[in-house]
């Protein structure tokens, strides 16, 4: 059972546009919500990450929007560039199941120039 | 750097090979993760250690054979394998307790078995 669903599954933005990518999940006793970016030959690097207490963060162009009551969050990327070209994961993790990640399913991004 | 190295980077095997990957992590930290990264798949959580206690085995084919020495390096063994084990195989470390969730991911060992 995929308790993370990650859209879509791949992605193709122009240079300067908004990349968005959304996750639902289903366990509501999640409690803490990262997005990870992967390039080829890399491992996943932790990118930016939400707890529920807030709807909103921002870390430069990278943005998470979470909606507690419809148990879903997104990942907006501003004037996305070329160099953003990579696998984003969404993921979520909960606190009494000790220090686990679930994954989305990974939203391959191409950034055309 | 994420302050994870993972050896080999490459590795072909044989179905009646018998190989280890390595982990190693300099970050301090005292949880350890074994994940499958296949095309098209999510992220499969394979095994975790806390402390150097397994503590996590998520249903994985006893070919697969974890080991944590300390908490700074982590090991999977493998034998016997079949070709749909191909796969990238990632170490990630985290903080064990407060709620830090955070993982840092090594670059991965890309497994094919011939």
């Amino acid at each position: 059972q995929q308790q993370v669903k990650q859209s879509p599954q791949s992605l193709i933005v122009q240079k300067g546009g908004i990349s968005i990518i959304n996750c639902a999940y289903e366990n509501t006793a999640f409690d803490y919500f990262p997005w990870y970016q992967q390039f080829p030959g890399k491992g996943p690097a932790l990118l930016i990450a939400i707890r529920p207490d807030v709807s909103e963060k921002k870390e430069g162009r990278f943005t998470i929007s979470f909606n507690k009551s419809a148990k879903q969050f997104s990942l907006h990327i501003m004037d996305s560039q070329p160099g953003d070209s990579a696998t984003y994961f969404c993921a979520a993790g909960q606190n009494n199941a000790g220090n686990m990640l679930t994954f989305g399913g990974g939203t391959r991004l191409m950034v055309k120039p | 750097e994420t302050g994870v190295t993972q050896t080999p980077r490459h590795l072909v095997m044989g179905m009646t090979n018998k190989k280890s990957l390595k982990c190693e992590q300099h970050l301090g930290h005292n949880a350890m993760y074994w994940y499958k990264q296949s095309a098209k798949k999510p992220l499969e959580l394979m095994f975790v250690y806390n402390f150097k206690e397994q503590t996590e085995n998520n249903s994985v084919p006893s070919r697969f054979s974890p080991e944590c020495p300390n908490s700074s390096h982590l090991f999977l063994h493998l034998h016997t394998l079949q070709p749909e084990d191909s796969a990238l195989y990632l170490c990630a470390s985290s903080q064990s307790s407060g709620g830090a969730y955070e993982q840092y991911f090594g670059p991965g060992t890309r497994l094919t078995v011939t």
